[in-house]
C-alpha cells in the first residue's frame, strides 16, 4: 500500500518553462489537495478537489492548474514557471465519506525555478 | 473562510522539559482539530487529534486541549526527547457527513529539544 506518492522528487525550471507534477493514491480517497510549502508560512492550498471531475481553487490558485484524472490521480501544472514558485509541493488526500478524518500527505516535491 | 493562527514560530526546550505549542480558529463551526509533525525533508505525519466533542485527549506523551468557547487548541508534549524536534502543525476542520471539508493549517512551529 504505497498511500500518496507524487514525482518528481526534485526538478529545477527555467522561468518560463512548464511543467506537470503528478499525484496518485491507492486508498479510494475522494478529496485530493495540492500544498504549496515556504519558510514561515506554513501550507497553503493551491487547489483541491472534492471528487473525480471536480476541482476548485484553494488561497494560492494563480499561475497553476489541476486536473482531476480519475479517482486516484490529480496533477498540478505549471504553465509558465516564474522564480515565486519556487517551493515544496505536497499532494494530499483524504476521504471525507470514510470513518478516519486523517490527511495523507505525499512526500513532496522540491522545486526551484531559476 | 477559517483562519488559523499558531505560536509560537519556534521554540527551544531542554530535553525532558515540556513543550505547547498553541492555535487559535476563527470559525466557530470547525469541528475537528489535527496536529501535524513534520521532520526536515519529510513529509506532514499525523500524530494526534481531537474532535468538538471532546475537551482533552492524550496519547503517551502527547496531549491536545480544546476551549470550544476560546477558539483555541494546544499541543502539549511531555518529556521531550531529541526525536520531538521537528516542526508542528495545526490544522482546523469543519466536518460534516458527504462532500468536501477545507483544511485550513496553521504557520508551523519548529521545535528544537535541546539535548
Amino acid at each position: 500500500n504505497a498511500g500518496v506518492t507524487q514525482t518528481p522528487k526534485f526538478q529545477v525550471l527555467k522561468t518560463g518553462q512548464s511543467m506537470t507534477l503528478q499525484c496518485a493514491q491507492d486508498m479510494n480517497h475522494n478529496s485530493m489537495y495540492w500544498y504549496r510549502q515556504d519558510p514561515g508560512m506554513g501550507l497553503r492550498l493551491i487547489y483541491y478537489s472534492a471528487s473525480e471531475g471536480t476541482t476548485d481553487k484553494g488561497e494560492v490558485p494563480n499561475g497553476y492548474n489541476v486536473s482531476r484524472l480519475n479517482k486516484r490521480e490529480f496533477s498540478l501544472r505549471l504553465e509558465s514557471a516564474a522564480p515565486s514558485q519556487t517551493s515544496v509541493y505536497f499532494c494530499a488526500s483524504r476521504d471525507p465519506t470514510g470513518r478516519s478524518d486523517t490527511i495523507y500527505f505525499g512526500e513532496g516535491s522540491w522545486l526551484t525555478v531559476v | 473562510g477559517e483562519n488559523v493562527e499558531q505560536h509560537p514560530s519556534t521554540l527551544s526546550v531542554q530535553e525532558g522539559d515540556s513543550a505547547v505549542i498553541k492555535c487559535t480558529y476563527s470559525d466557530s463551526a470547525s469541528n475537528y482539530f489535527p496536529w501535524y509533525k513534520q521532520e526536515l525533508g519529510k513529509r506532514p505525519q499525523l500524530i494526534i487529534d481531537i474532535r468538538s466533542n471532546v475537551g482533552e485527549k492524550k496519547d503517551q506523551r502527547i496531549a491536545v486541549t480544546l476551549n470550544k468557547t476560546a477558539k483555541h487548541f494546544s499541543l502539549h508534549i511531555t518529556e521531550t526527547q531529541p526525536e520531538d524536534s521537528a516542526v508542528y502543525f495545526c490544522a482546523a476542520i469543519y466536518l460534516y457527513s458527504g462532500g468536501y471539508q477545507k483544511v485550513t493549517f496553521g504557520t508551523g512551529t519548529k521545535l528544537q529539544v535541546i539535548p
